[in-house]
């Protein structure tokens, strides 16, 4: 199975700040990858697909780069609702895996 | 949308059925996985189904033990666990598969499974 290391698992941040989440593949994955947001007692949603596409009705602070076997999602200016747990998903092959997660906290 | 089934409570050794009513769409042209998530943990890939066929792939963690069907005539999607044990308590969602980038676009509510004796 491809194994999907993010990193860091945590952070503080402050509102106004530049924040950047990386996910490295065990093997290449092209750009399947797919990141998400999940806020607690809620689903996850859908922020970027195919490793740099923005989903439909995502802010522009959501941007996400990378092919191969290392991807980062990058929060221009962090907002207050952005503070919550993100997740990358690589779907080049089965299983499907996710990274650990990424929690965003409020410094 | 994808609304699915209440909470469940079980014993060990029991089963679970969850289900995953879909609208809005055509049932049949959508994939749907199932992907669960323990307490205070991340998000682990079960499986997917394919709803036009009833074909399936499950995580090998599962083999054995999940079940996935669809009631086409209801636009319905189940996952069934088996054995459980108290492990296997989590929130279960069902998410739908958008063909052209393979990404999770529309997600179910969760199903909240409690395995206790």
């Amino acid at each position: 199975a491809i194994q999907m290391t993010q990193t860091p698992s945590s952070l503080s941040a402050s509102v106004g700040d530049r924040v950047t989440i990386t996910c490295r593949a065990s093997q290449g994955i092209r750009n399947d990858l797919g990141w998400y947001q999940q806020k607690p007692g809620e689903a996850p949603k859908l922020l970027i697909y195919a490793a740099s596409s923005l989903q439909n009705g995502v802010p522009s602070r959501f941007s996400a780069s990378g092919s191969g076997t290392d991807f980062t999602l990058t929060i221009s200016s962090l907002q207050p609702e952005d503070f919550a747990t993100y997740y990358c998903l690589q779907n080049n092959g089965y299983p499907w895996t996710f990274g650990q997660g990424t929690k965003v906290e409020i410094k | 949308q994808l609304v699915q089934s209440g909470a469940e409570v079980k014993k060990p050794g029991a089963s679970v059925k969850v289900s995953c009513k879909a609208s809005g769409y055509r049932f049949n042209n959508y994939y749907i996985h199932w992907v669960r998530q323990a307490p205070g943990q991340g998000l682990e890939w079960m499986g997917i189904m394919d709803p036009s066929d009833g074909g399936t792939t499950y995580a090998q963690k599962f083999q054995g033990r999940v079940t996935m069907t669809r009631d086409t005539s209801t636009s319905t999607a189940y996952m069934e666990l088996s054995s459980l044990r108290s492990e296997d308590t989590a929130v279960y969602y069902c998410a739908r598969e958008k063909v052209v980038n393979h990404a999770f676009d529309i997600w179910g509510q969760g199903t909240v499974v409690t395995v206790s004796s």
